[in-house]
């Protein structure tokens, strides 16, 4: 049982390049959520899906889309990077009922120049 | 004002010293509560939920006062492995998610020999 898988773990990409962060889970869980980690700023919510077919925007959205693959996959698309989209990209997954905590993918480190 | 906030620290304790954090939330309508710990350049994983009584799991002890809407965390005899920022998490209900989780920006414990 592997939890969160994410990838890639590293990316360094120029601006104006887009790219694709994968995310799967195999805890059967219906939520998943994309995260942004940066300094002094905690981690903020970017997108998210309740079950699968559908999802909605969090707090910080622009410059990024998602898509439920299926129950598994969530995926992140970055599709002109930009130098303020550096950061920690953590992928987590919920179980729909009856439990609130998250369960969190190892990140991936992301650098735009 | 922000709807989590910690003090960011860091604390610096000595082995075997006593520690305790506190966190204030500004939704009075939160409905749970959360501890989670994050190793530097790591996922967040839960180290504990927060319930109204009051909650013990060995040397770490969880308390919630509502009417004051803070939470607080006490680490009895510090270990060196305690070393890691320590994020106040606070669940929100939103209708198309069911619930959302709000992340303080996290208070950074440093357990010295």
């Amino acid at each position: 049982n592997a939890g969160v898988t994410q990838t890639p773990k590293f990316q360094v990409l120029k601006t104006g390049q887009s790219m694709t962060l994968q995310c799967a889970q195999d805890m059967n869980h219906n939520s998943m959520y994309w995260y942004r980690q940066d300094p002094g700023m905690g981690l903020r919510l970017i997108y998210y899906s309740a079950s699968e077919g559908t999802t909605d925007k969090g707090e910080v959205p622009n410059g990024y889309n998602v898509s439920r693959l299926n129950k598994r996959e969530f995926s992140l698309r970055l599709e002109s990077a930009a130098p303020s989209q550096t950061s920690v990209y953590f992928c987590a997954s919920r179980r729909q009922q009856g439990a609130y905590e998250q369960y969190f993918g190892p990140g991936t480190r992301l650098t735009v120049t | 004002r922000k709807e989590v906030e910690q003090d960011p620290g860091p604390f610096n304790v000595p082995e075997g010293a006593t520690v305790a954090f506190n966190c204030t939330y500004s939704n009075s309508a939160s409905q749970s509560f959360f501890w989670y710990r994050q190793d530097c350049r790591k996922e967040p994983k839960l180290l504990m939920s927060v319930y109204s009584s009051g909650n013990e799991d060995g040397r770490f002890t969880a308390q919630l006062n509502r009417a004051s809407q803070y939470i607080s965390l006490l680490i009895r005899d510090s270990k060196l492995s305690d070393s890691a920022t320590y994020l106040c998490v606070v669940n929100d209900l939103n209708n198309n998610a069911g619930n959302m989780l709000t992340f303080g920006g996290g208070t950074r414990l440093m357990v010295k020999p």
